[in-house]
């Protein structure tokens, strides 16, 4: 069974300084890792996937991920915050080939300024 | 483009009731999926169809039905409604089944009185 597991649910920086989100994954198979971020009363966006190409990924907004398998790690990062940033942002696993997408609890993000 | 609509935005039901909820996936698009997001909770997958069958299904009861149009809409229902069944439900579409994307609507909220 895949799961993932987002290691903190609530993450506050200031605008302007690095954002750090935490997340790992367990998976039988070559997984699909993927972040989407949630702003209030509004759906998910795609920020970014790994599907086995390149380990480091970039995504909209400035953000990028690292897929480690070593360490079972998929972070999410940005080298400066901005107060739109502001929102729960999900990590995601799937098993390649397959739709279904397997949703961490979130990790809500606040920005002060 | 016009994304994924969901529709209607916002239901209040009573227990016991029986609720459609409605999906218009991106242009093009053949795959649907509805997930269930209860609040503060990452969401769960509950049903995807491609090419109007069914291709997957969550850990829902059976009072959870959904299909498919030729047009590739969705319909998602639910019977004998129960307080537990409060949530946010999101539709995502897809080009095709497999690793593809997924875009997701607004959602429907309901909630169970």
């Amino acid at each position: 069974a895949q799961s993932v597991t987002q290691l903190d649910s609530h993450v506050s920086v200031s605008e302007g300084t690095p954002v750090l989100l935490r997340c790992n994954y367990s998976s039988s198979y070559s997984p699909s890792l993927f972040w989407y971020v949630q702003h209030p009363n509004k759906g998910l966006q795609l920020l970014l996937k790994y599907t086995s190409a390149a380990t480091l990924v970039k995504g909209i907004n400035g953000f990028e991920a690292e897929f480690k398998k070593s360490e079972t790690s998929f972070h999410l990062t940005k080298p400066s915050a901005h107060m739109s940033d502001a929102a729960e942002y999900f990590c995601v696993v799937s098993e390649r080939g397959f739709q279904k997408l397997v949703f961490g609890t979130g990790t809500r993000l606040l920005v002060s300024p | 483009d016009t994304g994924v609509t969901q529709s209607p935005t916002h239901l209040i039901k009573t227990r016991g009731q029986q609720v459609t909820l409605r999906c218009s996936p991106i242009s093009g698009h053949k795959s649907v999926s509805w997930y269930q997001q209860v609040l503060g909770q990452g969401p769960q997958f509950i049903f995807q169809y491609y090419e109007k069958e069914e291709r997957g299904r969550g850990n829902f009861p059976d009072r959870f039905s959904a299909r498919q149009f030729p047009n590739y809409s969705s319909e998602l229902n639910v019977n004998a409604l129960l307080l537990g069944d409060s949530a946010l439900y999101l539709c995502a579409s897809s080009l095709r089944d497999g690793n593809q994307p997924q875009h997701f609507g607004d959602g429907t909220r309901l909630s169970i009185l």
